[in-house]
Protein backbone atom coordinates (compact mmCIF):
# COMPACT_ATOMS: atom_id res chain seq x y z
CA UNK A 1 0.00 0.00 0.00
CA UNK A 2 1.17 3.55 -0.72
CA UNK A 3 2.76 5.72 2.27
CA UNK A 4 1.05 8.57 1.13
CA UNK A 5 -2.56 8.56 -0.47
CA UNK A 6 -4.53 11.08 -2.02
CA UNK A 7 -8.73 11.18 -2.12
CA UNK A 8 -10.16 11.61 -4.81
CA UNK A 9 -7.67 11.36 -7.67
CA UNK A 10 -9.73 13.33 -10.01
CA UNK A 11 -12.23 15.55 -9.50
CA UNK A 12 -14.24 17.98 -11.74
CA UNK A 13 -16.29 20.93 -9.88
CA UNK A 14 -18.06 24.53 -10.48
CA UNK A 15 -17.11 28.00 -10.03
CA UNK A 16 -18.61 28.76 -6.48
CA UNK A 17 -18.82 25.14 -5.09
CA UNK A 18 -16.66 23.90 -1.74
CA UNK A 19 -14.21 20.83 -2.80
CA UNK A 20 -12.13 18.96 0.09
CA UNK A 21 -8.35 17.48 -0.65
CA UNK A 22 -7.96 14.81 1.25
CA UNK A 23 -4.16 13.32 2.41
CA UNK A 24 -4.04 9.93 4.46
CA UNK A 25 -0.16 9.11 5.29
CA UNK A 26 1.14 5.63 7.43
CA UNK A 27 4.73 6.63 7.15
CA UNK A 28 4.49 8.26 11.00
CA UNK A 29 5.37 11.49 9.76
CA UNK A 30 4.61 14.75 11.74
CA UNK A 31 5.05 17.04 9.08
CA UNK A 32 2.79 17.52 6.45
CA UNK A 33 2.37 19.96 3.18
CA UNK A 34 -0.24 20.84 0.65
CA UNK A 35 1.80 22.02 -2.80
CA UNK A 36 -0.30 23.05 -6.06
CA UNK A 37 1.51 22.52 -9.77
CA UNK A 38 0.74 24.57 -12.92
CA UNK A 39 2.83 24.17 -15.98
CA UNK A 40 5.98 26.30 -15.64
CA UNK A 41 5.49 27.21 -11.98
CA UNK A 42 6.34 24.21 -10.54
CA UNK A 43 5.07 22.99 -7.21
CA UNK A 44 4.21 25.99 -4.94
CA UNK A 45 3.50 25.66 -1.01
CA UNK A 46 -0.08 26.28 0.32
CA UNK A 47 -0.38 25.14 3.53
CA UNK A 48 1.78 23.10 5.91
CA UNK A 49 1.72 21.33 9.43
CA UNK A 50 4.34 20.48 11.56
CA UNK A 51 2.02 18.88 13.93
CA UNK A 52 -1.04 18.07 14.78
CA UNK A 53 -1.61 21.87 16.38
CA UNK A 54 0.68 23.72 14.10
CA UNK A 55 -0.88 25.09 10.64
CA UNK A 56 1.35 27.68 8.60
CA UNK A 57 0.54 29.37 6.01
CA UNK A 58 2.23 28.71 2.47
CA UNK A 59 3.25 31.15 -0.69
CA UNK A 60 -0.14 30.74 -1.92
CA UNK A 61 -2.79 30.41 0.68
CA UNK A 62 -5.60 32.26 -0.24
CA UNK A 63 -8.93 30.98 -1.17
CA UNK A 64 -7.58 27.47 0.29
CA UNK A 65 -8.10 26.11 4.09
CA UNK A 66 -6.87 23.40 6.43
CA UNK A 67 -7.57 20.82 8.59
CA UNK A 68 -5.13 18.45 10.42
CA UNK A 69 -7.32 15.93 11.92
CA UNK A 70 -5.00 13.63 13.02
CA UNK A 71 -1.23 12.90 12.89
CA UNK A 72 -2.10 10.95 9.79
CA UNK A 73 -4.60 13.15 8.24
CA UNK A 74 -4.35 16.51 6.70
CA UNK A 75 -7.56 18.09 5.01
CA UNK A 76 -7.30 20.92 2.01
CA UNK A 77 -10.27 22.64 1.73
CA UNK A 78 -11.48 25.55 -1.34
CA UNK A 79 -14.25 27.21 0.62
CA UNK A 80 -15.49 28.61 -3.04
CA UNK A 81 -14.09 27.35 -5.76
CA UNK A 82 -12.72 29.53 -9.00
CA UNK A 83 -11.54 28.09 -12.83
CA UNK A 84 -8.33 29.41 -11.89
CA UNK A 85 -7.44 26.55 -8.66
CA UNK A 86 -7.77 24.71 -11.90
CA UNK A 87 -4.30 22.42 -10.91
CA UNK A 88 -2.29 19.40 -9.65
CA UNK A 89 -2.04 18.98 -5.97
CA UNK A 90 0.35 17.51 -3.94
CA UNK A 91 0.16 16.29 -0.17
CA UNK A 92 3.62 15.40 0.96
CA UNK A 93 4.97 14.34 4.41
CA UNK A 94 8.33 14.45 6.24
CA UNK A 95 10.18 13.42 9.56
CA UNK A 96 11.13 15.97 11.74
CA UNK A 97 12.67 18.23 13.15
CA UNK A 98 16.06 17.95 11.73
CA UNK A 99 18.25 19.62 9.34
CA UNK A 100 17.08 17.79 6.32
CA UNK A 101 14.10 16.05 5.94
CA UNK A 102 13.06 14.08 3.26
CA UNK A 103 9.54 14.71 1.55
CA UNK A 104 7.22 12.03 0.45
CA UNK A 105 4.88 12.93 -1.84
CA UNK A 106 1.32 11.34 -2.67
CA UNK A 107 0.25 11.19 -5.95
CA UNK A 108 -1.32 14.31 -6.72
CA UNK A 109 -5.11 15.35 -6.98
CA UNK A 110 -6.25 16.72 -10.54
CA UNK A 111 -8.32 19.57 -10.29
CA UNK A 112 -10.64 20.94 -12.51
CA UNK A 113 -12.99 24.49 -11.53
CA UNK A 114 -15.11 24.84 -14.64
CA UNK B 1 13.92 36.40 -2.52
CA UNK B 2 14.81 32.93 -2.49
CA UNK B 3 14.37 31.45 -5.83
CA UNK B 4 15.41 28.42 -8.08
CA UNK B 5 15.60 28.50 -11.38
CA UNK B 6 15.35 25.70 -14.43
CA UNK B 7 15.90 27.80 -17.76
CA UNK B 8 14.92 24.60 -20.04
CA UNK B 9 10.93 24.03 -20.00
CA UNK B 10 11.06 21.24 -22.40
CA UNK B 11 14.52 18.96 -23.44
CA UNK B 12 14.12 16.50 -25.90
CA UNK B 13 16.92 13.67 -26.46
CA UNK B 14 17.23 10.73 -27.98
CA UNK B 15 17.54 7.30 -26.52
CA UNK B 16 20.90 6.35 -25.25
CA UNK B 17 22.18 10.12 -25.31
CA UNK B 18 23.53 12.12 -22.93
CA UNK B 19 21.26 14.50 -20.87
CA UNK B 20 21.98 17.12 -18.76
CA UNK B 21 19.44 19.19 -17.16
CA UNK B 22 19.79 22.91 -15.79
CA UNK B 23 19.15 24.55 -12.38
CA UNK B 24 20.42 27.46 -10.78
CA UNK B 25 19.14 28.66 -7.61
CA UNK B 26 19.46 32.34 -5.60
CA UNK B 27 19.76 32.10 -2.04
CA UNK B 28 21.35 33.71 0.68
CA UNK B 29 23.95 30.96 1.64
CA UNK B 30 24.40 27.62 -0.17
CA UNK B 31 21.24 26.31 0.52
CA UNK B 32 20.27 22.06 0.45
CA UNK B 33 19.91 20.71 -3.74
CA UNK B 34 17.66 18.43 -4.42
CA UNK B 35 16.15 16.70 -7.84
CA UNK B 36 12.73 15.23 -7.57
CA UNK B 37 11.31 13.14 -10.54
CA UNK B 38 7.51 13.04 -11.71
CA UNK B 39 6.63 10.06 -13.73
CA UNK B 40 3.41 10.50 -15.20
CA UNK B 41 0.53 9.95 -12.90
CA UNK B 42 2.77 9.63 -10.08
CA UNK B 43 3.97 11.77 -7.32
CA UNK B 44 7.39 13.28 -6.82
CA UNK B 45 10.36 10.94 -5.89
CA UNK B 46 13.58 11.79 -4.68
CA UNK B 47 16.60 11.62 -7.11
CA UNK B 48 19.51 13.07 -5.15
CA UNK B 49 20.01 15.47 -2.88
CA UNK B 50 23.27 17.13 -1.97
CA UNK B 51 24.32 18.79 1.71
CA UNK B 52 28.26 19.51 1.62
CA UNK B 53 31.16 17.75 1.00
CA UNK B 54 31.90 16.35 -2.70
CA UNK B 55 30.49 18.56 -5.48
CA UNK B 56 29.23 15.54 -7.41
CA UNK B 57 26.37 13.23 -6.06
CA UNK B 58 25.31 10.36 -7.47
CA UNK B 59 21.06 9.40 -7.14
CA UNK B 60 19.18 6.75 -7.96
CA UNK B 61 18.53 5.48 -11.45
CA UNK B 62 22.11 6.36 -12.70
CA UNK B 63 21.50 10.11 -12.51
CA UNK B 64 24.53 12.44 -11.03
CA UNK B 65 24.44 16.05 -10.69
CA UNK B 66 27.20 18.76 -9.80
CA UNK B 67 27.44 21.83 -7.70
CA UNK B 68 29.20 24.54 -8.64
CA UNK B 69 29.01 27.23 -6.25
CA UNK B 70 30.65 29.91 -8.47
CA UNK B 71 27.77 29.23 -11.17
CA UNK B 72 25.15 28.84 -8.81
CA UNK B 73 23.98 25.70 -10.76
CA UNK B 74 22.95 22.35 -9.43
CA UNK B 75 22.80 20.63 -13.31
CA UNK B 76 21.58 16.91 -13.46
CA UNK B 77 23.21 14.19 -15.79
CA UNK B 78 22.89 10.98 -17.16
CA UNK B 79 25.07 9.56 -19.69
CA UNK B 80 22.58 7.72 -21.59
CA UNK B 81 19.33 7.93 -21.44
CA UNK B 82 16.43 5.26 -21.53
CA UNK B 83 12.74 5.41 -22.75
CA UNK B 84 11.61 5.02 -18.98
CA UNK B 85 13.62 8.21 -17.82
CA UNK B 86 10.80 10.59 -19.97
CA UNK B 87 9.10 12.39 -16.88
CA UNK B 88 9.59 15.81 -15.46
CA UNK B 89 12.16 17.18 -13.27
CA UNK B 90 12.23 19.09 -10.42
CA UNK B 91 15.29 21.03 -8.75
CA UNK B 92 14.45 21.75 -5.36
CA UNK B 93 16.87 23.91 -2.52
CA UNK B 94 16.06 24.13 1.27
CA UNK B 95 17.83 26.64 3.60
CA UNK B 96 19.89 24.91 6.34
CA UNK B 97 17.65 25.34 8.89
CA UNK B 98 15.82 22.47 7.50
CA UNK B 99 12.89 24.53 6.71
CA UNK B 100 10.85 24.22 3.24
CA UNK B 101 11.45 23.59 0.05
CA UNK B 102 11.04 25.88 -3.06
CA UNK B 103 10.66 24.28 -6.44
CA UNK B 104 11.68 25.18 -9.86
CA UNK B 105 9.72 24.91 -12.84
CA UNK B 106 10.58 21.74 -14.00
CA UNK B 107 11.62 20.61 -17.18
CA UNK B 108 9.71 17.95 -19.30
CA UNK B 109 12.07 15.16 -20.78
CA UNK B 110 11.14 13.40 -23.67
CA UNK B 111 12.76 10.68 -25.26
CA UNK B 112 13.21 9.82 -29.07
CA UNK B 113 13.12 6.12 -29.75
Amino acid sequence: DADVTQTPRNRITKTGKRIMLECSQTKGHDRMYWYRQDPGLGLRLIYYSFDVKDINKGEISDGYSVSRQAQAKFSLSLESAIPNQTALYFCATSDGPRLFNEQFFGPGTRLTVL
Amino acid sequence: AQSVTQPDIHITVSEGASLELRCNYSYGATPYLFWYVQSPGQGLQLLLKYFSGDTLVQGIKGFEAEFKRSQSSFNLRKPSVHWSDAAEYFCAAQNNAGNLLTFGGGTRLMVKP
